[in-house]
């Protein structure tokens, strides 16, 4: 079973910041958090991944909480190519995907 | 294109035909993984190959059968399929085990 619990759906305003949450209360100290997210029938697309700290990149920013069980994805300025599936995993080598999140941006 | 490519990108066989899926990466990664995504389903882990050697095998009926020949090319071999198994099969690989997946855009299987 998936480690880690999303929120089913969310709605965002183009333009806005989109705030994605994951639950991940039982991670392991040497288990990393990931996130990719999977556009209608295509592989899917490394977003960031981090351990303790908070990252950034260029097509987003990860906080993870001090104790490391959650996190939230944030995409700054969504656009409506941002809509698709968003999965926050947690492990090492061996990723077991949940449900994910259904991003939906709206114009 | 990802740097993961998958081949072919559609096919449909019949439950009593053979068909091979198959995979290559140049990124120089050394871990090659295959999942399968059935429709409305999460991606299910199937098999882990790190340096060539398979590592996990999650419970997957032996009427798919993964071949690794070197760090670059990741096969699935099927045989005497269900309908059941149609699903999109992707493939991805990683620079080493703990690291981000780089996948590939999958093949969309048919079982007729």
């Amino acid at each position: 079973d998936a480690k880690t619990t999303q929120p089913p759906s969310m709605d965002c305003a183009e333009g806005r910041a989109a705030n994605l949450p994951c639950n991940h209360s039982t991670i392991s100290g040497n288990e990393y958090v990931y996130w990719y997210r999977q556009i209608h029938s295509q592989g899917p697309q490394y977003i960031i991944h981090g351990l303790k700290n908070n990252e950034t990149n260029e097509m987003a920013s990860l906080i993870i909480t001090e104790d490391r069980k959650s996190s939230t994805l944030i995409l700054p300025h969504a656009t409506l190519r941002d809509t698709a599936v968003y999965y926050c995993i947690v492990g090492t080598y061996k990723y077991i995907f949940g449900t994910g999140t259904r991003l939906k941006v709206l114009a | 294109e990802t740097g993961v490519t998958q081949t072919p990108r559609h096919l449909v066989m019949g439950m009593t035909n053979k068909k091979s899926l198959k995979c290559e990466q140049h990124l120089g990664h050394n871990a090659m993984y295959w999942y399968k995504q059935s429709a409305k389903k999460p991606l299910e882990l199937m098999f882990v190959y790190s340096l060539e050697e398979r590592v996990e095998n999650n419970s997957v009926p032996s009427r798919f059968s993964p071949e690794c020949p070197n760090s670059s090319h990741l096969f699935l071999h099927l045989h005497t399929l269900q309908p059941e198994d149609s699903a999109l099969y992707l493939c991805a690989s990683s620079q080493q085990t703990g690291d981000g997946y780089t996948f590939g855009s999958g093949t969309r299987l048919t079982v007729v």
